[in-house]
């Protein structure tokens, strides 16, 4: 079946601007997963859903930071007034359900460059 | 805290050797979860291994092999007669529950290139 998917593949924005990025996770799985992957990092935890809502948001930075998943799938992630620093390859992942044995199933990410 | 710690950098070997990626963790929980990642230069993490807490077997897999001693809170990962193919960063992660959910965190990972 179709992996995760994340649209767009690159985003090109000026400092202060708005973008949202938008994550497909695999059909049924009802866990979703953000992070952040600066270059030569590791990804970084940014929220996790579970179905429709944030069961965990502690990793957004700072409240320029937001993300939905109204019906339980899709979800897309938003920030507002973007900075150089928000730079970054962003990625999404799903799991089947919300435990912690789940094997996350990542997306090819976001990478995003704010000029 | 949760930490994990992938002390190589980089690493650089001829096809065909061996290879051992370390990872060391730091956990106050008793009940936690283990993973090894793949990231290629394609740039999409590919899950290869989980690991529970309370499960200290090695796993073989093909030319992969893993080592987990609580011991020394480490779980290592060795390539076998290394390919080109196995060229990548390797990410070594800790999962914990958390209230709502859990959270996972990775390691910086290790680049390994195999030369041909």
């Amino acid at each position: 079946g179709a992996g995760v998917s994340q649209t767009p593949s690159n985003k090109v924005t000026e400092k202060g601007k708005y973008v949202e990025l938008r994550c497909d996770p695999i059909s049924g799985h009802t866990a979703l997963y953000w992070y952040r992957q600066s270059l030569g990092q590791g990804p970084e935890f940014l929220i996790y859903f579970q179905g429709t809502g944030a069961a965990d948001d502690s990793g957004l930075p700072n409240d320029r930071f937001f993300a939905v998943r109204p019906e339980g799938s899709v979800s897309t992630l938003k920030i507002q007034r973007t900075e150089r620093g928000d730079s970054a390859v962003y990625l999404c992942a799903s799991s089947l359900g919300g435990q912690s044995t789940d094997t996350q199933y990542f997306g090819p990410g976001t990478r995003l460059t704010v000029l | 805290a949760q930490k994990v710690t992938q002390a190589q950098t980089e690493i650089s070997v001829v096809e065909k050797e061996d290879v051992t990626l370390d990872c060391v963790y730091e956990t106050r929980d008793t009940t936690y979860y283990l993973f090894w990642y793949k990231q290629p230069p394609s740039g999409e993490l590919v899950f290869l291994i989980r690991r529970n807490s309370f499960d200290e077997q090695n796993e073989i897999s093909g030319r992969y092999s893993w080592n987990f001693q609580k011991s020394t809170s480490s779980f290592n990962f060795t390539i076998t007669a290394s390919q080109v193919v196995d060229s990548a960063v390797y990410f070594c992660a800790l999962s914990e529950a958390r209230r709502g959910g859990f959270k996972t965190i990775f390691g910086a990972g290790t680049r390994l290139f195999v030369k041909a």
